[in-house]
């Protein structure tokens, strides 16, 4: 089966707010992707954690990285309204496919 | 990264008729081209797997003579959904690759399919 998996979660949020979303995921990995889909839209890939990374930066967002308990989190800093979309964790698969969680749903409200 | 362009956007067809969908990578050599399906409100869900010039490899549960799959060149890949039915509504969305197997993934706009 495709791997990656996180809470299914619908977050609604003020402008401003913080964002988090967790990821959970099977087997191990090399790296951990996250990406995020504009409604009807495709996949802009946002940041990619190491497995021997625990932590990383980019911009407003900040991703952690638990290999023991096989999850990540993926925070939004300062959220606003172009950050409205749903955010999918991805990680790879035999052959390396890269495989996609069920996804979180974001709305910031302006 | 790289820029992949999808065509058409979107597409209503007659059930029983055959759809292509172009995908192609503009500025990059893709290696591998990936097609992905999903559903409203769920995930994507990876179809097949093909390599320039090779046959796909599909997903379990994916029937391949339904959705054939052509990667002729390092730039055009197409998926082509025969004999559509409306279950087969969906948006398809391709992603290409580079050599290397953990290579950055770059993903098309997506096609939305209807089926009547």
């Amino acid at each position: 089966s495709q791997q990656g998996e996180e809470d299914p979660q619908a977050l609604s949020i003020q402008e401003g707010e913080n964002a988090t979303m967790n990821c959970s995921y099977k087997t191990s990995i090399n790296n951990l992707q996250w990406y995020r889909q504009n409604s009807g839209r495709g996949l802009v890939h946002l940041i990619l954690i190491r497995s021997n990374e625990r932590e990383k930066h980019s911009g407003r967002l900040r991703v952690t990285l638990d290999t023991s308990k096989k999850s990540s989190s993926l925070l939004i800093t300062a959220s606003r309204a172009a950050d409205t979309a749903s955010y999918f964790c991805a990680t790879y698969y035999g052959n390396n496919r890269l495989a996609f969680g069920k996804g979180n749903q974001v709305v910031v409200i302006p | 990264g790289a820029v992949v362009s999808q065509h058409p956007s979107w597409v209503i067809c007659k059930s029983g008729t055959s759809v292509k969908i172009e995908c192609r990578s503009l500025d990059f050599q893709a290696t591998t081209m990936f097609w992905y399906r999903q559903f409203p409100k769920q995930s994507l869900m990876l179809m097949a797997t093909s390599n320039e010039g090779s046959k796909a490899t599909y997903e379990q549960g994916v029937e391949k003579d339904k959705f054939l799959i052509n990667h002729a060149s390092l730039t055009l890949s197409t998926l082509t959904v025969t004999s559509a039915h409306p279950e087969d509504s969906s948006f398809y969305i391709c992603s290409v690759r580079g050599l290397a197997p953990e290579d950055e993934q770059f993903f098309g706009p997506g096609t939305r399919l209807t089926v009547l």
